[in-house]
C-alpha cells in the first residue's frame, strides 16, 4: 500500500463548479499537510499548508484534514480556467523533514 | 529577488554519459531536495540535504549522486548507471529544522536521453 493515494483523474468540470480533490494516507505520524499546484512543464507551487484537523480557507480554496480517517481534501469554489493544473497532496512529519507526494490529480476547467 | 534556479531547462544526453543538473537558491534555506517526476506520476525523492556537507538517499537514489559544498547549491549528477534517466527533475528547498516545512520548487530541468 502506498503511503499516499490520490486519484490521478483526469477530472474535467465546467467553469464555476465546485471541485473536490482528495487524498488518503496510511502513516499516522503525518503532522502537516500541503497542497501544491503544478502547471504543465512548471515546478509545483505551494497552495495550502495546514497542521491540524479541520478546515483552512484561503480565498476560493479550502483545505480539509480528517486525521481520524487519514483523509485530506482540497475544495475549489467558483472554479476558473486558470485553475486547470495538476494538484498534488503532500503530507509530512516534523521528524523526517520530508514530504510524501501523492500521484497528483490532473484538473481541467472548461470555459 | 529570492528563489530557486535550475539549469539548464532542457538537457539532452547520449547513453553512457554522466550529466550534472544545477540547483541554486538564495532563500537562505538549510534543506534542499531533488525529485524526479515521470509523466502522469507524482514526485519521487532522489536525495536530500539538511545541512552543508551532509546528504541522505531518498527513495530512488541508485544511479544518482549529489554534493552539498555550499548552502546555496545542490547539484545532481545523473550517472550512466541510471537505467532510465529520461524525466523531469525538480529541485526544492525548505527552511529545514530552523523553520517551517514548506518546500519551494525550482522550474525544473527536462532531461532526455538520446
Amino acid at each position: 500500500q502506498k503511503e499516499v493515494e490520490q486519484d490521478p483523474g483526469p477530472l474535467s468540470v465546467p467553469e464555476g463548479a465546485i471541485v473536490s480533490l482528495n487524498c488518503t494516507y496510511s502513516n499516522s505520524a503525518f503532522q502537516y499537510f500541503m497542497w501544491y499546484r503544478q502547471y504543465s512543464r512548471k515546478g509545483p507551487e505551494l497552495l495550502m499548508y495546514t497542521y491540524s484537523s479541520g478546515n483552512k480557507e484561503d480565498g476560493r480554496f479550502t483545505a480539509q484534514v480528517d486525521k481520524s480517517s487519514k483523509y485530506i481534501s482540497l475544495f475549489i469554489r467558483d472554479s476558473q480556467p486558470s485553475d486547470s493544473a495538476t494538484y498534488l497532496c503532500a503530507p509530512g512529519n516534523q521528524g523526517a523533514q520530508k514530504l510524501v507526494f501523492g500521484q497528483g490529480t490532473r484538473l481541467t476547467i472548461n470555459p | 529577488d529570492g528563489g530557486i534556479t535550475q539549469s539548464p531547462k532542457y538537457l539532452f544526453r547520449k547513453e553512457g554519459q554522466n550529466v550534472t543538473l544545477s540547483c541554486e537558491q538564495n532563500l537562505n534555506h538549510d534543506a534542499m531536495y531533488w525529485y524526479r517526476q515521470d509523466p502522469g506520476q507524482g514526485l519521487r525523492l532522489i536525495y536530500y540535504s539538511q545541512i552543508v556537507n551532509d546528504f541522505q538517499k531518498g527513495d530512488i537514489a541508485e544511479g544518482y549522486s549529489v554534493s552539498r559544498e555550499k548552502k546555496e547549491s545542490f547539484p545532481l549528477t545523473v550517472t550512466s548507471a541510471q537505467k532510465n534517466p529520461t524525466a523531469f527533475y525538480l529541485c526544492a528547498s525548505s527552511p529545514g529544522t530552523s523553520g517551517t516545512n514548506e518546500q519551494f520548487f525550482g522550474p525544473g530541468t527536462r532531461l532526455t536521453v538520446l
